[in-house]
């Protein structure tokens, strides 16, 4: 059975420009979650798809966005990147009801 | 609110134990153990629920006090492979609010031969 898969592996963006980041779930899963891994603020959690519906939002401002699409598929956007947005982004599967989050290997964007 | 673990920091030598707490100011209804190895993902080692359900690995052990909100990770016989960051990660009630944890900022825990 096929891991979380994360798209793209390493990046890297000056300030101001915007970034988008793919998540592919484990087959059969419908909840795609997000979260953000900085050495200073640990894991933070950012959002959270289930069958095309944001259903839990974490405190980040308005530049993280996200959708899903209809086979789980997930990405999230960062607008107007900002020095402090370099971090390792995971994204993480559920099936829902064991509640296990299986993750990515992230995306480790770098913003110059 | 984020739950405080502790130690920071566990250096342990081979077949030595540890235990890992995870506090929380909130009532809790899930904790959640994860592993992260340098440069790659964390893993999933053991869901504690209210109620005392668990779901997880057999050689790992954990406890849940639900009146103290705190949960432990115990590490018996430590191996090499057990080096890495330990989280715990706190769940809301709800099968709405699976994705959604709340993470301690992680223990270091080094097995040394």
């Amino acid at each position: 059975k096929a891991g979380v898969t994360q798209t793209p592996r390493y990046l890297i963006k000056t300030r101001g420009q915007q970034v988008t980041l793919s998540c592919s779930p484990i087959s059969g899963h419908r909840s795609v979650s997000w979260y953000q891994q900085t050495p200073g603020q640990g894991l933070q959690f950012l959002f959270e798809y289930f069958s095309e519906t944001q259903r839990n939002k974490g405190n980040f401002p308005g530049r993280f966005s996200g959708r899903q699409f209809s086979n789980s598929r997930s990405e999230m956007n960062v607008s107007t990147l900002e020095l402090g947005d370099s971090a390792l982004y995971l994204c993480a599967s559920s099936a829902g009801v064991s509640g296990e989050l299986f993750f990515g290997e992230g995306s480790r964007l770098t913003v110059l | 609110q984020q739950p405080v673990q502790s130690p920071q920091a566990v250096i342990l030598r081979e077949g030595e134990d540890a235990v890992i707490n995870c506090s929380s100011s909130k009532a809790l209804y899930s904790v959640h153990w994860y592993r992260q190895k340098h440069g790659e993902a964390p893993v999933f080692l053991m869901i504690l629920l209210k109620g005392g359900e668990q779901k997880g690995h057999e050689k790992i052990s954990a406890s849940f006090n639900e009146k103290k909100q705190q949960s432990s990770l115990y590490l018996t016989a430590s191996q090499l492979s057990y080096s890495g960051t330990y989280f715990c990660g706190t769940g809301a009630h709800g099968s709405g609010n699976t994705g959604k944890l709340i993470f301690g900022q992680g223990t270091t825990l080094q097995v040394k031969p």
